[in-house]
């Protein structure tokens, strides 16, 4: 049980606008920022946005996220295929000072 | 170039010991705020620990807490950590990550990981 939650399967087509949702609370979304990373097949972990709704050097504009309240999304706009991957998020807790993570969205290109 | 490579991985019976290293190069180490995370087989990650910079500051997730240890050597460019009184469901992927000088706790930089498997 993830204390940030996270559905578990997501899929669009190629081209389309897909939205992941993150919900925690006012312990760790609310009161600090939110990061996002995308796990390909057999890889580690990238970070793919931080602070909410920064994207690191070198990853494309059609990755996006936004925070509201005690929760937080992820849009891939024009998805491709090469999209295909875990994507969690996470934020530090105050209350449990530790990162915590969601369970993970497997995003499905078909 | 800028990379971490993990190492210390392998089989250990439950109860066991493990200390994992992690490598860093192509970077000013000294400068990070480090991380261990871990994914079981075929589920998602989980935060392990973390240490600053100066090893001022240090923390665990309540799963591992009391039972492993994070340390680094600035002097070597490495960060350790020691694993006591296995259990089962230690069992992972260990990756060390470095936490970008921007952002909040943002891992901007991953290890290829290292296996850690707990069975008798």
């Amino acid at each position: 049980q993830s204390v940030l939650t996270q559905p578990p399967s997501a899929s669009g087509t190629p081209g389309q606008r897909v939205t992941i949702s993150c919900s925690g609370s006012s312990s760790n979304i609310e009161g600090n920022t939110v990061n996002w990373y995308q796990q390909l097949p057999g890889t580690a972990p990238k970070l793919l946005i931080y602070s909410n709704n920064q994207r690191p050097s070198g990853v494309p504009a059609r990755f996006s996220g936004s925070k509201s309240g005690t929760s937080a999304s992820l849009a891939i706009s024009g998805l491709q295929s090469g999209d295909e991957a875990d994507y969690y998020c996470a934020a530090w807790d105050d209350s449990l000072n530790a990162v915590v993570f969601g369970g993970g969205t497997k995003l499905t290109v078909v | 170039e800028v990379q971490l490579v993990e190492s210390g991985g392998g089989l250990v019976q439950p109860g066991g010991s493990l200390r994992l290293s992690c490598a860093a190069s192509g970077f000013t180490f000294s400068s990070y705020n480090m991380n261990w995370v871990r994914q079981a087989p075929g589920k998602g990650l989980e935060w392990v620990s973390y240490i600053s910079s100066s090893s001022s500051a240090i923390y665990y997730a309540d799963s591992v807490k009391g039972r492993f240890t994070i340390s680094r050597d600035n002097a070597k460019n490495s960060l350790d950590l020691q694993m006591n009184r296995l259990r089962d469901e230690d069992t992972a992927v260990y990756y060390c990550a470095r936490d970008a000088l921007w952002g909040f706790l943002a891992l901007d930089l991953w290890g290829q990981g290292t296996l850690v498997t707990v069975s008798s």
